[in-house]
């Protein structure tokens, strides 16, 4: 059974560009959730998506924004970067978005 | 009140003895509490979750105990050996609200061969 899946793995971005973060969730878990973990704020939960509807967000600004397929498929977008936003950003699946949440490896973003 | 608050920041102990990792927590509506383990370069993964209608739950050699009066719960590893040295996420979650986990700061564990 895979995992799931974050692409891409490590990114490089310029201060005041955008970037589109992508998590392929395991096969048949219905809701995607996104965290960003940094040395200093640790673990902070961004938002949650569940048949294609967010369900909770986080305390982020309206940068960080995101979406669901149809397919489960999720993906993150940051908006206008700062250098704050460097980050592992890391995508969790389950089924129900209960318990169980697996993690991917996430997607080490570095903003220069 | 979204708080999980987790002791100690660092621990090192001897192959073969036990690790104790504490979280404590405010809001009385968390009632999903899972133990996450990450290494370098990799996501948390999942060790073992609790709900507070039990006290103690048991997994091979970890364990977490759960005080729901005190608000307060503990992973315990028994036996620890060289391949625990990871990183310790305590989480809680509030499941009617769907997925939103707080996670407490992190333990870094070392065990020494």
């Amino acid at each position: 059974k895979a995992g799931v899946t974050q692409t891409p793995r490590y990114l490089i971005k310029t201060r005041g560009q955008q970037v589109t973060l992508s998590c392929s969730p395991i096969s048949g878990h219905r809701s995607v959730s996104w965290y960003q973990q940094t040395p200093g704020q640790g673990l902070q939960f961004l938002f949650e998506y569940f048949s294609e509807t967010q369900r909770n967000k986080g305390n982020f600004p309206g940068r960080f924004s995101g979406r669901q397929f149809s397919n489960s498929r999720s993906e993150m977008n940051v908006s206008t970067l700062e250098l704050g936003d460097s980050a592992l950003y890391l995508c969790a699946s389950s089924q129900a978005g209960i318990n169980g949440y697996t993690f991917g490896s996430g997607t080490r973003l570095t903003v220069v | 009140q979204q708080q999980v608050k987790q002791s100690p920041q660092s621990l090192i102990v001897q192959k073969g003895g036990i690790s104790i990792i504490n979280c404590a927590y405010e809001n009385t509506a968390f009632d999903y509490f899972p133990w996450y383990q990450q290494f370098p370069g990799k996501g948390p993964a999942l060790l073992i979750a609790i709900r507070p209608d039990v006290s103690e739950k048991k997994e091979g050699r970890f364990t977490i105990s759960f005080n729901k009066s005190a608000k307060q719960f503990s992973l315990h590893i028994m036996d620890s050996q060289p391949g625990d040295s990871a990183t310790y996420f305590c989480a809680a979650n509030p499941s009617t609200s769907g997925s939103r986990l707080t996670f407490g700061e992190g333990t870094q564990l070392t065990v020494n061969p």
